[in-house]
């Protein structure tokens, strides 16, 4: 399988801390994606990286991808309560597939 | 919310039975996707469509098909349905030139009896 793995599979946190959570994938990529969805509803688009680009920034996130070891992380700093939720990376490989991840599943305790 | 709509929101079948999910795109989307999500996985590719052609396939059976029509709204078909089938369908649609990035609509959640 092309699917991604999320690690790890759950988090909890306090409010204020900093949540990493990681993604590996198995095949060449163009650029890999976060995403991210709460309680079984659709989900929300956060950050696109390149497969040329190192790091990415975008307000409190910010996303690393290694190709050399077809993994990726994501960090979300300064952690609220609304950011409690389930965040998955995602790829694309032939015939337009998009493969997400497992998910990791966030919880920030206020 | 991303202007992307699906109807209906939950739906009870019996298994055998055959389905219609509809889905509702963003203005100016012109690609729209269909996942399917059992609980506590991630979303499974079923497949795309592009101006109103299948334009990639996932690992479905040929029972799941689809429609895109001319205005961009989107339709999943499911025949003969399987208990398996219990899960939360998911379209998302994307701008011309902005193929990866996808929004979602809050999803249909299927179950099968």
């Amino acid at each position: 399988s092309q699917q991604g793995e999320e690690d790890p599979q759950a988090l909890s946190i306090q409010e204020g801390e900093n949540a990493t959570m990681n993604c590996s994938y198995k095949t060449s990529i163009n650029n890999l994606q976060w995403y991210r969805q709460n309680s079984g509803r659709g989900l929300v688009h956060l950050i696109l990286i390149r497969s040329n680009e190192r790091e990415k920034h975008s307000g409190r996130l910010r996303v690393t991808l290694d190709t050399s070891k077809k993994s990726s992380s994501l960090l979300i700093t300064a952690s609220r309560a609304a950011d409690t939720a389930s965040y998955f990376c995602a790829t694309v490989g032939t015939g337009n597939q998009f493969y997400f991840g497992t998910g990791t599943s966030l919880t920030v305790i206020p | 919310e991303t202007g992307v709509t699906q109807s209906p929101t939950h739906l009870i079948k019996t298994r055998g039975q055959q389905v219609t999910l509809r889905c509702s795109s963003q203005s100016g989307h012109n690609t729209v996707s269909w996942y399917q999500q059992a609980l506590g996985q991630g979303p499974q590719f079923i497949f795309q469509y592009y101006r109103e052609e299948e334009n990639g396939r996932g690992n479905f059976p040929p029972r799941f098909s689809g429609l895109q029509f001319p205005n961009y709204s989107s339709e999943l078909n499911v025949n003969a349905l399987e208990l398996d089938d219990s899960a939360l369908y998911l379209c998302a649609s994307s701008l011309p030139g902005a193929f990866y990035e996808q929004y979602f609509g809050p999803g249909t959640r299927l179950t099968v009896t």
